[in-house]
């Protein structure tokens, strides 16, 4: 089967970095996404790593180490509007598009 | 270009009661989801579509029924209600890509809030 952890909450200071790990179990991995949901709203897709390194987007960048199955979204320059829940999913083998979600790490950012 | 709707946005049902969602896209994706999210559990996927006319079992499918009649529409039912079905539930899509490759990129409904009492 499939197992994910990331912390279930992060609390960061407005204007500053917060870096979001997740680590993972799973056989036939292809690639690890993100998505942000705001309370209330949908999931949203930020970012997806099939290969090792570092994926910039904008103020989100996500980091992958498949040797080590693990991941990490930073988020910098911290705005009130980041305060969401972020999750990390993995792609995996299974005859179709799988993906399985982690628990979610609820970020709240602070003045 | 609308994306993914879902409908009804809220519904309240009584133990033993069926009821129909139905999500709707318009990007001409081949993969749709039904996926439940509960309180600190994330997303769980109950039934996923690869393409029209096919369906197949998630990670959590007993209580619900799918069908993909049409390419741009999937819905979830509900034949007999329990407490336990009470839950957020998000319809996603995606599109096609050869295994192993693509983005996987999901697109995901405003999501249906049902509570079963």
């Amino acid at each position: 089967g499939q197992s994910l952890e990331q912390p279930s909450e992060v609390t960061a200071v407005e204007g500053a970095i917060v870096q979001i790990n997740c680590t993972y179990q799973t056989s036939g991995f292809y690639g690890l996404s993100w998505y942000q949901q705001h309370d209330g709203g949908a999931p949203t897709f930020l970012s997806y790593n099939a290969l090792d390194g570092l994926e910039e987007t904008g103020r989100f960048s996500s980091f992958l180490s498949r040797s080590d199955s693990y991941g990490y979204l930073l988020l910098q320059e911290l705005q009130m509007k980041d305060s969401a829940s972020y999750f990390c999913a993995v792609s995996h083998s299974g005859g179709y598009q799988k993906v399985t979600f982690g628990t979610g790490t609820k970020l709240q950012v602070i003045p | 270009n609308a994306g993914v709707t879902q409908t009804p946005k809220f519904r309240v049902l009584k133990t033993g009661q069926s009821m129909t969602l139905l999500c709707a896209q318009d990007m001409n994706h081949e993969y749709m989801y039904w996926y439940r999210q509960d309180p600190g559990m994330g997303l769980r996927l109950i039934h996923y579509s690869v393409g029209e006319g096919t369906t197949a079992k998630g990670e959590v499918p007993d209580g619900y029924n799918v069908s993909r009649l049409k390419k741009q529409n999937f819905l979830l039912g509900l034949e007999s209600a329990a407490p336990s079905q009470t839950s957020v539930y998000f319809c996603a899509s995606s599109y096609t890509s050869i295994s192993g490759q693509g983005r996987y990129e999901q697109y995901f409904g405003p999501g249906t809030r049902l509570t079963v009492t």
